[in-house]
């Protein structure tokens, strides 16, 4: 069964700071999509990035960054010297079709908040 | 990337009523997909609606509680039928088309 695991609930950070949001998912598709979304407090829900299941490369964008490991199947994200406007809440989802996008599987979510 | 918009952004509601809440793509569509937040709580999905077919619900969620229609491949509805105040969440409207799945801006919905 799909499932995604953002153990961290809750994370506080000092502006400039960096902070690594966890992502750990489950699968037994061999194909599939890996997403970070980031929720203001207004509620929309904001696409940040995509990654299929046959491209580990990490990306980078901006104060951005995205680390993708198979083998220990995490997703982890990286903001680099963290901003007030960075406070949100992220989510990690997974998708569960190989070439044709379905459903999402979301995690729990991580609640940051960056102090000025 | 596809705009997607959606009616009501908020209300609140009395127990025992009925609320459709709206979704309109800018684009062609085949796959919509509504869900739930539940207060500090993650997304849930609701159901899957495509065009000329019947929507597909997931586990705990029933059609007679939250009938959906897709009339056309631009738009589509979600009804939260005889509220209580479990109800309460925002719900979120999301096309699947393309590699990406983006969302609406969600309608907070708070029943009293």
């Amino acid at each position: 069964a799909q499932k995604v695991t953002q153990a961290q609930t809750e994370i506080s950070v000092v502006e400039k700071e960096d902070v690594t949001l966890d992502c750990v998912y489950e699968t037994r598709d061999t194909t599939y999509y890996l997403f970070w979304y980031k929720q203001p407090p207004s509620g929309e829900l904001v696409f940040l990035i995509r990654r299929n299941s046959f491209d580990e490369q990490n990306e980078i964008s901006g104060r951005y960054s995205w680390n993708f490991q198979k083998s220990t199947s995490s997703f982890n994200f990286t903001i680099t010297a963290s901003q007030v406007v960075d406070s949100a809440v992220y989510f990690c989802a997974l998708s569960d079709r190989g070439s044709t996008l379905g459903r999402l599987y979301f995690g729990r979510g991580t609640q940051l908040t960056v102090w000025p | 990337s596809a705009v997607i918009s959606q009616k009501p952004s908020r209300d609140i509601c009395q127990r025992g009523t009925s609320l459709t809440i709206q979704c309109q793509v800018d684009s062609q569509v085949t796959m919509m997909f509504w869900y739930r937040q539940q207060p500090g709580q993650s997304l849930t999905l609701i159901a899957t609606a495509n065009q000329g077919s019947e929507a597909t619900y997931e586990s705990g969620f029933v059609i007679d509680k939250f009938p959906i229609s897709r009339p056309n491949l631009t738009f589509s509805t979600l009804t939260v039928s005889n509220m209580s105040p479990e109800d309460s969440s925002i719900y979120l409207c999301s096309e699947g088309d393309g590699e990406t799945q983006y969302f609406g801006p969600g309608t907070r919905l708070l029943v009293l």
